[in-house]
């Protein structure tokens, strides 16, 4: 089993929709959850991050956490072109970890106009 | 505000041949670095971390060596490259807070033929 899985896509949703990507994981001591979007050939940035239960909103962006259920998700409002990237779930885990993050394997999103 | 820098950004180099990838971080001191690999449509791979200098801790058994002669500065090592150590490499440095987000530079691509 994946440490942190992503739904699989590609994922494609019209200009102005709500876009929805999820992630679960799998150890339970996790702290810590991120989303990054990657442009094509670019490096990954930090778009969000959300450590206790419920929804943490920024603007368009909204993400979700249930920890009981082990799962993450991001919500997109108003989705635009600009928008289209591959979105990676990250998990800190507890522990004597050293901060690091494990990645899940990304979801490519499409907004097409 | 902090910076992460690596270089070169593109390289194609030949299988046997040596590999040194450099990554340097700018406004913040003694902070935590990481290696991490990305293959072609595929997540993040961690391959090392460090929290200090001369102090490295490797994730996965591999061609390549990582060394932390600076404070700053952080290298990726290869003395005979692989046809599967081809990627995208990214360097990171973690913020310094309990949340502990990682924030990427621009990334080296490496294509080993």
């Amino acid at each position: 089993q994946k440490e942190v899985e992503q739904n699989s896509g590609p994922l494609s949703v019209p200009e102005g929709a709500i876009a929805s990507l999820n992630c679960t994981y799998s150890d339970r001591g996790s702290q810590s959850f991120f989303w990054y979007r990657q442009y094509s050939g670019k490096s990954p940035e930090l778009i969000m991050f959300i450590y206790s239960n419920g929804d943490k909103e920024d603007g368009r962006f909204t993400a979700q956490l249930n920890k009981a259920s082990q799962y993450v998700s991001l919500l997109i409002r108003d989705s635009q072109p600009s928008d289209s990237a591959t979105y990676l779930c990250a998990v800190k885990s507890g522990g004597t970890s050293y901060g690091k993050l494990t990645f899940g394997q990304g979801t490519i999103l499409t907004v097409h106009p | 505000s902090q910076t992460i820098h690596q270089w070169p950004a593109t390289l194609v180099q030949p299988v046997g041949s040596p590999l040194s990838l450099e990554c340097t971080v700018e406004g913040t001191s003694n902070p935590n670095l990481y290696w991490y690999r990305q293959a072609a449509g595929r997540g993040l791979q961690l391959l090392f971390y460090s929290v200090g200098i001369g102090q490295i801790s490797s994730e996965v058994p591999q061609n390549l060596s990582a060394s932390r002669p600076q404070d700053r500065q952080f290298i990726l090592s290869s003395k005979k490259l692989l046809l599967s150590d081809s990627g995208f490499y990214l360097c990171a440095w973690k913020a310094d807070r309990e949340i502990g987000e990682l924030f990427f530079g621009e990334g080296s691509r490496l294509t080993v033929l």
